[in-house]
This record gives C-alpha cells, structure tokens and sequence, in this order.
C-alpha cells in the first residue's frame, strides 16, 4: 500500500523567510509519480510540480524548488522568499503506475503554510 | 486556455436526497478522475474514467455512481445523501492513456453539504 506523509501540520512564517515542507512516501512499485499542490484558501487545488521515480533531479521554478531523494523516499518542497501570497495548504501526493489511471493519486495530510506579512 | 468546469460550485441537499455532480473536462482531455475532500482533510479518489469506459476505483461507496458521456463529461450521481457526505468534491481530467498521459488538471470543486 502506499502512503504519503507530510509532518507537519502547520508552518507560521514571516515575509522573505525560507521554508521547506517536508513530504515522505512509502510505496512498493519502482514506478511511481509524486506531486505537490497548493489549496488556497478558495478551495481549488493547483498543480505545482509532477516527479517521475526515474528522474531524481532537483527542479527550481522561480521560488519554489524540489529536492527528491529515493535514498530517504523524500520530496521535499521548498519556498524561498515566501510572500503573503504563498500561504495555503500545500499537499504532497503519490500515484503508482500499475497500468490504470496515474492520476489515482493518495495525498498526504497536508501542511497549513501562513505567510505573515 | 479552457479549465475543467464543474457544475455546480455549491450544493445544498437534504438527508436521503440525491445529488447528480458534473464535470466537463478540458477540450480534447478523454480521462476523468473524482475525488472527495472532507472538511480538513486530504482528497481521497473515488473514480476515474478512460474514454468512457471505468478504468479504476477508489473508495467510493456503494450509494455513488458514475460515468463519463460520449462527449467526454463526468457526472456523479449521489443518492442516498447522508451528513458525512458533506464535502468538496473534484474532478479533474488528463489527455491519453497511462502511463502516458498528460498532466491531470483539477476543476475548482463543488461544495456539496447535506442538511
């Protein structure tokens, strides 16, 4: 079975602080997708970064960047400079690749990030 | 650019009554996914569908169904409703067939809450 687990349930920040959110997946397959989204507090879920287990780069996006470890089963995801803008609820999720829908996605519990200005 | 479209945003439906959830996906995507998101927790799946046909299963209950139309629109028929099912549903929709496929995108959810 897999499972994602996102440590922490809340993170408080202030304005240009870093912050990483930890993400830790369990999973049997040796293919698999993790992911990150972001839940503002308008409800909809925003798509943020897909990683294929065949592809351990580290990716940056302007502020935001990604730190994938299969030695640890880690995808850590992290802010930099964080803004007002950024605080939501960001899941991290994993989907296996058994042959049916990829997008089967198990989500970790989710981290509750305030940005305080 | 087009987003899924979920219909409609809000709900509010008595114990025992039905609840019918639509989705109309991304122009061109042909894959369907649902899932249900509780008050302060996680979205679980429920259902997704391929080119029409159910392609997996999640923790959907019995009371629930579902399908995709020829023209590629979901719809999630609720009966039965009960209090817990208070909570936001998505769908959200991919082009092509896995392990291929593209990016899923997520409509913004329809609040449904059972009275």
């Amino acid at each position: 079975a897999q499972k994602v687990t996102q440590a922490q349930t809340e993170i408080s920040v202030v304005e240009k602080e870093d912050v990483t959110l930890d993400c830790v997946y369990e999973t049997r397959d040796t293919t698999y997708y993790l992911f990150w989204y972001k839940q503002p507090p308008s409800g909809e879920l925003v798509f943020l970064i897909r990683r294929n287990s065949f592809d351990e780069q580290n990716e940056i996006s302007g502020r935001y960047s990604w730190n994938f470890q299969k030695s640890t089963s880690s995808f850590n995801f992290t802010i930099t400079a964080s803004q007002v803008v950024d605080s939501a609820v960001y899941f991290c999720a994993l989907s296996e690749d058994r042959g049916g829908s990829n997008y089967k996605l198990t989500f970790g519990k989710g981290t509750l990030l305030t940005v305080n200005p | 650019a087009a987003g899924v479209i979920q219909s409609p945003r809000h709900l509010i439906k008595e114990k025992r009554e039905t609840a019918t959830l639509k989705c109309y996906p991304i122009p061109r995507h042909d894959t369907v996914y649902w899932y249900q998101q509780g008050p302060g927790q996680d979205p679980q799946f429920l259902i997704s569908f391929y080119e029409k046909m159910q392609s997996d299963k999640g923790s959907i209950p019995d009371r629930f169904s579902a399908q995709q139309f020829s023209d590629y629109h979901s719809e999630l028929n609720m009966s039965s409703l009960e209090l817990g099912d208070s909570a936001l549903y998505f769908c959200a929709s991919s082009l092509g067939a896995p392990p291929l496929n593209t990016e899923a995108f997520f409509g913004q959810g329809t609040r449904l809450t059972v009275v």
